[in-house]
């Protein structure tokens, strides 16, 4: 079963390039998310999406951009990338919200801004 | 926002031993949730917990919702090599906030042989 499903798995841009990352699910999973993880920080919300169409900040928002125009996509825009973006980028996924407090992850996007 | 203090940052131990760590938070939480990250993989649930005061094992590992709704601990025991990796709680409120989990930065385990 392929899960969570993230691309790319390594990327450089340069300051003040925009990218997509790639999140898609074959769960059927309701919920997405996208998380950032810097070292010794634990994982911050971005944005979430609790179906196609909807979707809704997270705990830092700022300076990138999601849709949901699928069930399975969930991708995640960054817009004029800023050093401080550098960081390794998690998707999730869940059928029923946190209620059963379950998320599967994809294996993570590491993004490096010069 | 809420925020979870888990202790400790990081552990080095031998292998064989018994691990404990643990979460507070000045909030009270509904669910209390422990993942384990693998390194180069993203977190995998390991434990949840629905109730205050439960205790609830999993092979080796044992997990209890504090009676307060404001801590959890996390026991493993008999440790090896491939309990290596960072271990996260995460709280849920419940109520309109079922989307949200909030993380503690991690414990970073690792096992000597």
């Amino acid at each position: 079963n392929a899960g969570v499903t993230q691309t790319p798995k390594f990327r450089i841009l340069k300051i003040g390039q925009s990218m997509t990352l790639q999140c898609a699910q074959d769960m059927n999973h309701n919920y997405m998310y996208w998380y950032r993880q810097d070292p010794g920080m634990g994982l911050k919300l971005i944005y979430y999406s609790v179906g196609a169409g909807i979707t809704d900040k997270g705990e830092v928002p700022n300076g990138y951009n999601v849709s949901r125009s699928t069930t399975e996509d969930f991708p995640l825009r960054l817009e004029l990338a800023a050093p401080s973006q550098t960081s390794v980028y998690f998707c999730a996924s869940s059928y029923l919200g946190t209620l059963t407090g379950e998320l599967f992850f994809g294996e993570g996007s590491r993004l490096t801004v010069l | 926002g809420q925020q979870l203090n888990q202790s400790p940052q990081s552990m080095f131990i031998q292998e064989g031993e018994d691990v404990s760590m643990n979460c507070t938070s000045s909030s009270i939480f509904n669910t209390w949730l422990w993942y384990k990250q693998d390194p180069g993989e993203g977190p995998v649930l390991l434990i949840a917990l629905y109730k205050a005061g439960e205790l609830t094992s999993n092979g080796r590992l044992t997990a209890q919702f504090g009676i307060t709704r404001k801590d959890s601990f996390l026991n493993i025991s008999a440790s090896i090599p491939s309990d290596v990796g960072i271990y996260f709680c995460a709280g849920q409120l419940g109520g309109g906030s079922n989307y949200k989990l909030t993380f503690g930065k991690g414990t970073l385990l690792t096992v000597n042989p």
